[in-house]
């Protein structure tokens, strides 16, 4: 079956320094990739997706990178600030399908 | 402001007590979708809805109900409540189906069933 999972559940980083937050997917016809933030006591917010014609794609501070050969995702984000402190999930999908499959989340937390 | 809104943000009841959480989008969205999250679990979709009379089952269906009626709405129905059901709950919403349009989620309706 499809599953989505992530390596660490927790992740803390010093202020200023790089975040990379990864995730593993099993279903190799997925071909929409999404990173999610969810604050305390807030729904998830979009911060970045992808898709499987490409490998990687820049944001504002952030970056997504997809290694379709091993079937993984990563979020990187750049000089962390204690407003990046929160769960981030990946989700997946295919063409055609009218769910998302989400990972169980990373913890970041951002140290002063 | 466009937004997702639901009610109520956090419910209290007990086992078969026939409750509703309501879900409102304002972006004259067609697709909607309801999630449970539990810990370890990440988000799981329920019911999704691809327009108005449109429903259709998701991952966890069991024990739950919608009705799509109106395009801004689509409330979540808990006929008979159990302890299993007590977890978050987030709604959803997009102007096309999640593989091909980003869905923008509700704050969140913390449900417990003693």
């Amino acid at each position: 079956g499809e599953s989505v999972g992530l390596h660490l559940p927790t992740l803390s980083v010093q202020e200023g320094d790089n975040s990379i937050i990864n995730c593993a997917y099993s279903n190799s016809a997925s071909d929409y990739f999404i990173w999610y933030k969810q604050e305390s006591g807030k729904g998830p917010q979009f911060i970045i997706d992808i898709r499987s014609n490409m490998d990687k794609r820049q944001g504002q501070r952030v970056t997504v990178l997809l290694n379709k050969t091993v079937k993984h995702l990563s979020l990187q984000i750049a000089a962390t600030q204690p407003g990046d402190s929160a769960v981030y999930f990946c989700a997946e999908t295919y063409t055609g399908r009218r769910a998302l499959t989400f990972g169980s989340g990373t913890r970041l937390q951002v140290q002063p | 402001e466009a937004q997702v809104t639901q009610n109520p943000r956090y419910l209290i009841t007990v086992t078969g007590k026939k409750l509703t959480v309501t879900c409102s989008q304002n972006m004259n969205h067609e697709y909607m979708s309801w999630y449970r999250q539990d810990p370890g679990l990440g988000l799981r979709q329920i019911y999704y809805s691809m327009n108005v009379e449109v429903t259709d089952k998701g991952d966890v269906p069991e024990g739950y109900k919608v009705s799509r009626k109106e395009k801004r709405n689509f409330p979540l129905i808990l006929e008979s409540p159990s302890p299993n059901q007590t977890s978050l709950y987030f709604c959803a919403s997009s102007q096309a189906e999640p593989s091909t349009d980003t869905q923008y989620f509700g704050p969140g309706t913390r449900l417990t069933v003693l």
